[in-house]
């Protein structure tokens, strides 16, 4: 059975650093992994997904790597800002239709001003 | 489009009473997910929808709760009857279908069973 874990359950920033989410699965044998934002009091919001056969991917400020063999993805937030506050979860997918979607428990991201 | 619509936001009821949980889907969307969310299980799928048709609801916890999708449009998530530990925020999502899309979900629905 797939489970996937986020370390650290927080983060506490001042603004303007690079940090760095982690998210490691124990089945290797996975169809894709999204990586989310969550706002409190609201839905989860899709940032990026990486395909099996990716490395990474990449949107803005926000870079996302795939390493299958070891389990792990990393998100990497270049230059944060206080709007970057917000819980990112990870999402690792056995099949292209999504319903076994396992999800990490979330890292609570605080940057400072 | 505006996105995966949920209704209501909010709801509390007295336990043992039936609740119902709506869900509209993106427009073109072809497969539906029900997520449960709690501070200590996290985000649990309870049932999955493709075309419509129920194709896993394995993670539906107990018989008090049913899922339905009478058409591309429109789902529907129900407690009956409600108990205390159903308190949770309930998601639903949709996807477009084929390999290797997005799910968008929906802002959800907090329930608090009293």
């Amino acid at each position: 059975k797939q489970e996937v874990t986020q370390i650290p359950a927080a983060l506490s920033v001042p603004e303007g650093e690079n940090l760095v989410l982690n998210c490691s699965f124990t089945d290797s044998a996975i169809y894709n992994l999204q990586w989310f934002r969550q706002d409190p009091g609201k839905g989860l919001t899709s940032l990026l997904l990486i395909q099996s056969s990716q490395r990474e991917q990449t949107s803005g400020r926000l870079n996302a790597s795939l390493d299958k063999s070891s389990g792990r993805s990393t998100l990497y937030i270049a230059a944060s800002q206080p709007g970057d506050s917000a819980t990112y979860l990870c999402a690792a997918s056995k099949d292209n239709y999504g319903q076994n979607f396992v999800f990490g428990p979330g890292t609570r991201l605080s940057v400072l001003p | 489009d505006a996105g995966v619509i949920q209704s209501p936001r909010h709801e509390v009821t007295e336990m043992g009473q039936e609740v119902t949980l709506r869900c509209k889907p993106i427009s073109g969307h072809n497969s539906l997910f029900w997520y449960r969310q709690t501070m200590m299980r996290g985000l649990e799928l309870l049932i999955y929808f493709n075309n419509n048709v129920p194709i896993d609801d394995s993670g539906m916890p107990e018989d008090r709760f049913s899922a339905k999708m009478p058409n591309a449009s429109f789902s529907t998530l129900k407690i009956q009857p409600s108990e205390p530990r159903d308190s949770a925020v309930y998601f639903c999502a949709s996807m477009p279908g084929g390999g290797g899309t997005e799910a968008f979900f929906g802002q959800g629905t907090r329930l608090t069973v009293v």
